[in-house]
């Protein structure tokens, strides 16, 4: 059964203070790997879609890498307004799209 | 904005009644993807339609139905609601073939009192 899984659940950094989020997959057939940002009553807001392993996409302090197994969002010298939940999905081979639970981060000023 | 329009954005409504949800999708995309989130809960997948015709299932109760017009907007249908319907109601869209990425609307807002 295709799994995507994300740590930590929740996440708390002062203003400034970099760090990862991790997103696992079991999947097979992997057409895609996906990030989202999510904010509280708000639709999911695109951020980066990976292919293939090695690949890496950046937009402003946020950089998403991929591996054969996993990939990681770093978050550059965070601010306030990054704080928002960061979903994680996969779409495999005629499926739909698998989220995972998401990591809450919250960026304290 | 993501180009990804539901209405309505709020809907308050008795147990045992009948709601529609309506989404239309960015213009060109194909696909429409419908998701339930519960309060503090992952997106949960109910159904997608591709260009007029159902693609896949997920954990969609029986009392829902959805479907995609010619003109590429689609419509959730809930009946018999209970008060464990209460949720987001999301829809997405994505272009022809996947792998690419699918644009969230702003949700539809459910309570079922």
């Amino acid at each position: 059964e295709d799994q995507v899984t994300q740590s930590p659940e929740a996440l708390r950094l002062q203003e400034g203070e970099s760090s990862s989020l991790n997103c696992s997959y079991t999947v097979s057939g992997l057409r895609g790997l996906f990030w989202y940002r999510q904010d509280p009553g708000k639709g999911p807001e695109f951020l980066f879609t990976l292919y293939s392993a090695g690949e890496e996409k950046e937009k402003e302090r946020l950089k998403a890498t991929l591996t054969k197994k996993e990939s990681f969002l770093h978050i550059t010298a965070p601010k306030p307004e990054d704080s928002a939940t960061y979903l994680c999905a996969v779409q495999v081979d005629g499926q739909n799209f698998v989220f995972g639970p998401g990591t809450r981060l919250s960026v304290l000023p | 904005d993501s180009g990804v329009t539901q209405t309505p954005k709020h809907l308050i409504t008795a147990t045992g009644q009948r709601v529609t949800l309506r989404c239309s999708p960015r213009s060109g995309d194909l696909s429409v993807y419908w998701y339930q989130q519960s309060l503090d809960q992952g997106l949960q997948f109910l159904i997608q339609y591709y260009n007029g015709e159902e693609r896949a299932k997920g954990n969609i109760l029986e009392r829902f139905s959805a479907q995609q017009f010619p003109d590429l907007h689609s419509e959730l249908n809930l009946s018999s609601l209970e008060l464990g319907d209460s949720a987001l109601y999301f829809c997405a869209s994505q272009r022809v073939g996947e792998g690419t990425e699918a644009f969230f609307g702003q949700g539809t807002r459910l309570t079922v009192v």
